[in-house]
């Protein structure tokens, strides 16, 4: 079965500190990949996306994540974390043949220490 | 456009009643999602749909579990019996208007069950 892992289940980073949080999929086809962040209580919000192109791709709030094809990964980074980046998020694979949906990782629960 | 809406966002419930979660997809998307969140299983699919029509139903538990769609601006998922296990966040996403793969899912703000 396709699957989507996350490296770390619960990150806690001091504000100003550098983030990595890593994303492996198990699909050898075309892929569409997401991060998505999840709030305290609120729902999930689309971070950045990757469809084709620049592996390196940049989203909202400072974040950016690299597409690296050979290591069917899809890490996602910020180089300086604030409070209020603490939330849970998530990787996204969407696999092309495999119809529409969205296959999520466990999800990282990240917390910013002020 | 207002987004996903769900309703309700909270619902606590006794054991054994049935229970319908409701949801808007954003007006133009043509694929419908249920998930359910917890902490133990994390986000996991429960059913979707394309174009009202349910294409894939696989992650649904139970036949205590349902889903429609009747039309495009409207979804429900219901649970009858309910149990205490099904207390969980459920999410409804929507994403489409092309039908390709290369758009992301806007999620609702969910509906949090709980059965005592």
């Amino acid at each position: 079965a396709q699957s989507v892992s996350q490296h770390n289940h619960h990150v806690i980073l001091s504000e100003a500190a550098s983030l990595e949080l890593g994303c492996n999929y198990s699909y050898g086809g075309t892929v569409n990949l997401f991060w998505y962040v999840q709030y305290p209580g609120q729902h999930l919000q689309l971070l950045l996306k990757y469809f084709s192109g620049d592996p390196l791709v940049k989203g909202i709030k400072g974040f950016e994540a690299e597409f690296i094809k050979s290591k069917f990964s899809f890490n996602l980074r910020k180089p300086s974390v604030q409070w209020s980046d603490t939330a849970e998020y998530f990787c996204a694979v969407n696999l092309d043949n495999y119809g529409q949906n969205f296959v999520f990782g466990p999800g990282t629960r990240l917390s910013v220490l002020p | 456009d207002a987004g996903v809406i769900q309703s309700p966002r909270h619902e606590v419930t006794e054991m054994g009643q049935e229970v319908t979660l409701r949801c808007k997809p954003i007006s133009g998307h043509d694929y419908l999602f249920w998930y359910r969140q917890t902490m133990m299983r994390g986000l996991e699919l429960l059913i979707y749909f394309n174009n009202n029509v349910p294409i894939d139903d696989s992650g649904m538990p139970e036949d205590r579990f349902s889903a429609k769609m009747p039309n495009a601006s409207f979804s429900t998922l219901k649970i009858q019996p309910s149990e205490p296990r099904d207390s969980a966040v459920y999410f409804c996403a929507s994403k489409g208007g092309t039908g390709g793969y290369g758009t992301e899912a806007f999620f609702g703000q969910g509906t949090r069950l709980t059965v005592v």
